[in-house]
């Protein structure tokens, strides 16, 4: 079962404009993680924010986290074509089977 | 560093055809896992390993054994391949498995089942 959602689903921006995607949990995290995956590839570790922590910048990735809300963002600054990818929350609830990985956004970045 | 090595990358069975997706790591982790990614859903849990000689169950088992004889090492067997099965498939692993540090994907074995 999915614990996270991601929204929009996919998104279509040009270089140089900023990205937001968000992720939506249903019960409460310990982290959450976010993944990118390019096409036909395996899934890369971008950013992992904890249950106590509000934001986290790397980079051009800025994450916020509200746990009121049970939601995450996303927010890439600057957008390149090379950002194009499918991006993934994953949400720790705690324990082995409880890391859930959402379905994902499409981001295509036009040049 | 090779990280997670998965082969084959593609593979066509035939329906009640057995095979073995191989799947090893580098880099001492403990936790290995497999993964199944259909459209539209995600990333689904089919087995784990917190070390070498332990291995269990994730959301959807069926028709998927496992082994984890050495560290390194974190094979997938279908035993007798169905349509159904026709998906993605990505081995991963992590110092530990709760999802408090990263995890390290393959690049995938895309199965087709006829």
């Amino acid at each position: 079962s999915q614990q996270g959602e991601e929204d929009p689903q996919a998104l279509s921006i040009q270089e140089g404009e900023n990205a937001t995607m968000n992720c939506s949990y249903k019960t409460s995290i310990n982290n959450l993680q976010w993944y990118r995956q390019n096409s036909g590839r395996g899934l890369v570790h971008l950013i992992l924010i904890r249950s106590n922590e509000r934001e986290k910048h790397s980079g051009r990735l800025r994450v916020t986290l509200d746990t009121s809300k049970k939601s995450s963002s996303l927010l890439i600054t600057a957008s390149r074509a090379a950002d194009t990818a499918s991006y993934f929350c994953a949400t720790d609830s705690g324990g082995y089977q409880k890391v859930t990985f959402g379905t994902g956004t499409k981001l295509q970045v036009i040049p | 560093n090779a990280g997670v090595t998965q082969t084959p990358k593609f593979q066509v069975l035939k329906t009640g055809q057995s095979m073995t997706l191989q799947c090893a790591q580098d880099m001492n982790h403990e936790y290995m896992s497999w993964y199944r990614q259909d459209p539209g859903m995600g990333l689904r849990l089919i087995h784990y390993s917190v070390g070498a000689g332990i291995t269990d169950q994730g959301e959807v088992p069926n028709g998927y054994n496992v082994s984890r004889s050495t560290t390194e090492d974190f094979p997938l067997r279908l035993l007798s391949a169905a349509p159904s099965q026709t998906s993605v498939y990505f081995c991963a692993s992590s110092l530990t498995g709760g999802g408090d540090t990263e995890a390290f994907f393959g690049q995938g074995t895309r199965l087709t089942v006829v």
